[in-house]
């Protein structure tokens, strides 16, 4: 079975611009979680949804969105670019029980210039 | 407080050592825990999830949860040079709106 995709793996954007960033989940699981992962700390927790509707939300500013589509893929979009938003994006899914597993995409590398 | 803390480290053992990495948490409604793996440039790997008090063991790795204590900790048995990662805990919550709080992680050498 696939894993988790993400897409792109890298991106390059300036300061003020928006980034869309694209995940799919392994096949059966309807819940999508996003973080953001700077050097030397933890993931940190952005979004979670689960059949198309928003479960959880961290502490992150409202240029942070995000969407589920029917078929469980995700999009996270990031408005108005801030340097401070270089980061590695993780996609993570589940099957969608609060205590379940999640398994991990690659990741988008963004670096905002 | 933090929610998640653990010792940022590095930690480092010889090879064949007990390595043993600890995570408290503050939420007390947490239900679950992971423990996952990342090397560098990587994304993190599950290890170990235990979502009761007591031991859970998997080959080489033994995860211990006290709730009472809010205490998770991984032992990781005859450690070997590719154990050499950064190994993250994560708590999930749905105190409020779920939630899934990672410790900074523990950096974890293990010398040859």
């Amino acid at each position: 079975d696939a894993g988790v995709t993400q897409s792109p793996t890298h991106l390059i954007k300036t300061r003020g611009q928006h980034v869309t960033l694209r995940c799919s989940p392994i096949s059966g699981h309807k819940s999508v979680s996003w973080y953001q992962q700077v050097l030397g700390q933890g993931p940190q927790f952005i979004f979670q949804y689960y059949e198309k509707e928003e479960r959880g939300r961290g502490n992150f500013p409202d240029r942070f969105s995000a969407r589920q589509f029917p078929n469980y893929s995700s999009e996270l979009n990031v408005n108005a670019l801030l340097l401070g938003d270089s980061a590695l994006y993780l996609c993570a899914t589940s099957s969608g029980i609060p205590t379940d597993t999640q398994y991990f995409g690659p990741g988008t590398r963004l670096t905002v210039l | 407080q933090k929610e998640v803390e653990q010792n940022s480290g590095p930690l480092s053992v010889p090879e064949g050592a007990i390595a043993s990495l600890n995570c408290t948490y503050s939420d007390r409604g947490s239900q679950s825990f992971f423990w996952y793996r990342q090397y560098s440039g990587k994304s993190p790997e599950l290890i170990m999830s235990i979502y009761s008090n007591g031991d859970k063991e998997d080959g080489r790795f033994t995860a211990q949860l006290n709730k009472a204590s809010q205490y998770v900790s991984l032992l990781i048995r005859d450690s070997q040079p590719s154990d050499s990662a950064t190994y993250l805990c994560a708590v999930n919550s749905d105190t409020g709106g779920f939630k899934t709080i990672f410790g900074a992680g523990t950096r974890l050498f293990v010398k040859a």
